[in-house]
C-alpha cells in the first residue's frame, strides 16, 4: 500500500556535525515531497520541498535529496545547532487532487 | 493577524458537549485542512476544503464537521465530544490543494 515512513525514529547528533534524516516512500506516482520541522508544543513548520523532476534542492543550511530509483528522500542539516532539536516530518503528494501523506516523524536530538 | 491562527489554545471539555475549534488565515489561501495529532499516530487528516464553499472528508472524519463559508475561516465542530477525541488539533492552509501547507499553533483538547 501507499506509505511514507522513516528509517529511524530517533537520531542523536553531536552539535556542529551534519544531520541526515531519511524517509522512504512506496508510491512511485508521488511527485512532490515536503519536509517539516515540529518543535515541542508547536505546529509543523515548512522547511523545504522538492518535485520529482529534481534530485537535489538546497536551502539555508538544509539540503533535500530525492532518489526516485529507490524511493528515498533525505534531509541534510549542516552544522547542526541546539535549535535544530525537533521532530522532522516528511510528506508526499501525487498530485493536486490528492492530500498529503505524512510520515510518523524522526526526533532529532542534539548532543552538546 | 499574521499567517494562521487557532482558538482556543487549549480546552477541557466534558463528554457529550458541543465544541467548535476556530481557524483563521490571512494569506488568502484557497485550501484549508484540519488534522489531529496523537502520540505514535502522527498527523491524521480529519476534513479539508480545496476552496471556499467546498469541503471533503479526510482519513478520520467521524464525529467532526466543518464548514467553509469564506476563504479565511474554517471551523471544526465536535457535535458531541467523546474521550477518544482528546488530541492536539492543527489547522493548516495552502495556496493550492496539494501544495505546501502552513500550520497554526494547534489546539490541545481534552475530553473527560
Amino acid at each position: 500500500g501507499e506509505s511514507v515512513g522513516l528509517h529511524l525514529p530517533t537520531l542523536s547528533v553531536q552539535e556542529g556535525d551534519n544531520s541526515i534524516i531519511n524517509c522512504a516512500y512506496s508510491n512511485s506516482a508521488s511527485d512532490y515531497f515536503i519536509w517539516y520541522k515540529q518543535e515541542s508544543g508547536k505546529g509543523p513548520q515548512f522547511i523545504i520541498d522538492i518535485r520529482s523532476n529534481m534530485d537535489k534542492r538546497q536551502g539555508q543550511r538544509v539540503t533535500v535529496l530525492l532518489n526516485k530509483t529507490v524511493k528515498h528522500l533525505s534531509l541534510q542539516i549542516a552544522a547542526t545547532q541546539p535549535g535544530d532539536s525537533a521532530v522532522y516530518l516528511c510528506a508526499e503528494n501525487r498530485g493536486s487532487n490528492y492530500q498529503l501523506i505524512w510520515g510518523a516523524g524522526t526526533k532529532l536530538i542534539i548532543k552538546p | 493577524i499574521a499567517g494562521i491562527t487557532q482558538a482556543p489554545t487549549s480546552q477541557i471539555l466534558a463528554a457529550g458537549r458541543r465544541m467548535t475549534l476556530r481557524c483563521t488565515q490571512d494569506m488568502r489561501h484557497n485550501a484549508m485542512y484540519w488534522y489531529r495529532q496523537d502520540l505514535g499516530l502522527g498527523l491524521r487528516l480529519i476534513h479539508y476544503s480545496n476552496t471556499a464553499g467546498t469541503t471533503g472528508k479526510g482519513e478520520v472524519p467521524d464525529g467532526y464537521s466543518v464548514s467553509r463559508a469564506n476563504t479565511d475561516d474554517f471551523p471544526l465542530t465536535l457535535a458531541s465530544a467523546v474521550p477518544s477525541q482528546t488530541s492536539v488539533y492543527f489547522c493548516a492552509s495552502s495556496a493550492t490543494s496539494g501544495g505546501p501547507q502552513f500550520f497554526g499553533p494547534g489546539t490541545r483538547l481534552t475530553v473527560l
